[in-house]
């Protein structure tokens, strides 16, 4: 079982560029995540779909957009990308909402922008 | 302002010994608390789930407090093992909400 599966692992990226991170569980879980990761902050979420169909802004959503392609798949997209989003990505999914159970995570993928 | 704290430095400590690790929050009132393992260059990996109604749940050589009076959860590693080595990383979660919050986590080493 390969869990939550993220794509590229790795990305260097300049200054306006755009790009987008691919993301898919094989659980069938319902909902799904993506999270930054910055040296001495806690994960902060950007998107999160509660469900296939639905996305939502979390705590960090600016210069981020997010599509649901389908119960498995979540991207997530830089339309111009900027210094301050070099950062390492998560994307988790879990069974129902977090109220219940885990978050699953992905490996990452760690994002420079020059 | 709400806030979210584990200890920032490193805890070291000597394999065979009690690891605990501290998360404390203010201005929440989370429904649980989940504890997370994180590895170097890893995504993190679930370990316990603790909820508001709970005082302490364990798995193994793993125990968790919850004090929702003093706003602080423990977490202890009984018997440490060099392999125990890692980030741990405490989260909130709020009734009916997907929004989980994460704290910065603590480094743990333990020395054979």
């Amino acid at each position: 079982n390969a869990g939550v599966t993220q794509t590229p692992k790795f990305q260097v990226l300049k200054t306006g560029q755009s790009m987008t991170l691919q993301c898919a569980q094989d659980m069938n879980h319902n909902s799904m995540y993506w999270y930054r990761q910055d040296p001495g902050m806690g994960l902060r979420l950007i998107y999160y779909s509660a469900s296939e169909g639905t996305t939502d802004k979390g705590e960090v959503p600016n210069g981020y957009n997010v599509s649901r392609l389908n119960k498995r798949e979540f991207s997530l997209r830089l339309e111009s990308a900027a210094p301050s989003q070099t950062s390492v990505y998560f994307c988790a999914s879990s069974e129902m909402g977090p109220n219940t159970g885990e978050l699953f995570f992905g490996e990452g993928s760690r994002l420079t922008v020059l | 302002s709400q806030k979210i704290e584990q200890n920032s430095e490193a805890l070291n400590i000597q394999e065979g010994k009690t690891a605990t690790l501290t998360c404390n929050y203010t201005n929440y009132s989370p429904a649980y608390l989940q504890w997370y393992r994180q590895d170097p260059g890893r995504g993190p990996v679930f370990l316990l789930l603790i909820r508001e109604n709970e005082k302490e749940k364990r798995k193994e050589r793993l125990k968790v407090t919850f004090d929702t009076t003093l706003k602080q959860s423990l977490f202890h590693i009984t018997a440490s093992q060099p392999a125990d080595s890692a980030t741990y990383l405490c989260a909130l979660g709020f009734t009916g909400g997907f929004k989980t919050i994460f704290g910065a986590g603590t480094r743990l080493f333990v020395k054979a």
